[in-house]
């Protein structure tokens, strides 16, 4: 069975603040993707990234970036200089070769405050 | 073009009705996944479909849940003598092929009261 921890469930910061989303995840797979999802107030997922194991090379897109750990099963997200825009529960979702599926954490809402 | 549209938006029945979600996937996109959403939780894995079959189904709670797929693309998650734990939001999700980003509809609202 797989497991997706993102054991911060609320954050909030004041825009401008550099925030960082964390994702701990449980695989016996040796190849998986995976993936982070926002979904705003207005409830629809928007996917953000999908990352191969394989990769290890940190990704910058803008103002987020996401830092990838095989060896502790992490992959976090970090959002530079946050907007109020920004606030959204954020979803890591691990891929596992296994399930052929999405396999969704609690996520973490974040409230950036003006 | 047209992301994954699904109809209804909101649908409120009673307790021991039976309703049918429907949702339409991008074109072309083979793989179609139902997931359902409770309030402050992450989305559940519900069904798959890899064209017309239902290729996991393993999060269906229980035998009043089914979903079809007949010709492929849209699909109808069909729920019998609903109940108020039946209450959440419904997702469904197209991609291209498996591993390929999932594109999400806004979700079926169904309230049982």
């Amino acid at each position: 069975a797989q497991k997706v921890t993102q054991a911060q469930t609320e954050i909030s910061v004041v825009e401008k603040e550099d925030v960082t989303l964390d994702c701990v995840y449980e695989t016996r797979d040796t190849t998986y993707y995976l993936f982070w999802y926002k979904q705003p107030p207005s409830g629809e997922l928007v996917f953000l990234i999908r990352r191969n194991s394989f990769d290890e090379q940190n990704e910058i897109s803008g103002r987020y970036s996401w830092n990838f750990q095989k060896s502790t099963s992490s992959f976090n997200f970090t959002i530079t200089a946050s907007q109020v825009v920004d606030s959204a529960v954020y979803f890591c979702a691990p891929w596992m070769n296994a399930g052929n599926m999405l396999t969704f954490g609690g996520g973490t809402r974040l409230m950036v405050k003006p | 073009g047209a992301g994954v549209s699904q109809t209804p938006s909101n649908k409120v029945t009673e307790k021991g009705k039976y309703v049918e979600l429907r949702c339409d996937p991008i074109s072309g996109h083979t793989a179609l996944y139902w997931y359902r959403q409770s309030l402050g939780q992450g989305p559940e894995f519900l069904i798959y479909f890899q064209g017309t079959g239902a290729a996991d189904d393993s999060g269906l709670p229980n035998d009043r849940f089914f979903a079809v797929r007949p010709e492929g693309s849209v699909s109808t998650l069909k729920i019998q003598r609903t109940e108020r734990g039946d209450s959440a939001v419904y997702l469904c999700a197209s991609s291209r092929d498996l591993n390929s980003p999932l594109h999400f509809g806004n979700g079926t609202r169904l309230t049982v009261t």
